[in-house]
């Protein structure tokens, strides 16, 4: 299983809304990260999980809240977003140091 | 501060062979990855090089020099399906975190 895979394909949203987005890898990976994107725009990292701990958080806002239930998920916690937090969030897994495997991405749209 | 600097867009024809460069100054270097991400897609890996020199896989090869702090990937025998982003991304430090650069859409004609 070469595969990362994301839930929900897409997610609208209003401002005062709870969601989250799901991430899923079985290849063992011990590193796993949140991106956003937006359109015509490379990847930005948010976020690097290390062996299930937070190693990297990019001066993110609190209003992104991630969590790493264990090594094969991850998480994405979103609460009273904004409409510029509308993008693609792209998860993505690696051994440590390795190349990374991206999922298709969550579409968000925030109204 | 990190900088990586890719053209925008590039034209290119079917059969042909295509270079898109990308130049960086980083706060250090631990690798440069290449990756492909056709529209609405994810970014899939293409090729990674550490030292200097020339990496080939397929009808896709990469070359890094490290001390022009400029790296190309090169596409052969082009086929329309290559029209996508083309992402150049460096590892600034040891550990995970990538920068990328903005990405060179390439398009394909026949």
């Amino acid at each position: 299983d070469t595969e990362v895979t994301q839930t929900p394909k897409h997610l609208v949203m209003g401002m005062t809304n709870k969601k989250s987005l799901k991430c899923e890898q079985h290849m063992g990976h011990r590193a796993m990260y949140w991106y956003k994107q937006k359109a015509k725009k490379p990847p930005e990292l948010m976020f690097v999980y290390s062996y299930e701990k937070l190693s990297i958080n990019e001066s993110v806002p609190s209003r992104f809240s991630p969590e790493c239930p264990n090594s094969s998920l991850l998480n994405l916690h979103l609460h009273a977003l904004q409409p510029e937090d509308s993008a693609l969030y792209l998860c993505a897994s690696s051994q440590v140091i390795e190349r990374q495997f991206f999922g298709p991405g969550t579409r968000l749209t925030v109204l | 501060g990190q900088n990586i600097d890719q053209p925008t867009e590039m034209t290119a024809t079917e059969g042909a062979i295509v270079q898109i460069n990308c130049t960086y100054q980083t706060s250090g270097f631990n690798g440069l990855f290449w990756y492909q991400q056709h529209a609405g897609e994810a970014p899939t890996f293409l090729s990674y090089n550490v030292l200097d020199g020339l990496e080939e896989k397929g009808r896709f090869s990469s070359f890094l020099s490290r001390s022009k702090g400029y790296s190309y990937l090169l596409l052969k025998e082009l086929q329309m399906k290559d029209s996508a982003s083309y992402l150049c991304a460096v590892r600034p430090e040891y550990g995970n975190k990538l920068v990328f650069g903005a990405g060179t859409i390439l398009r394909v004609k026949s």
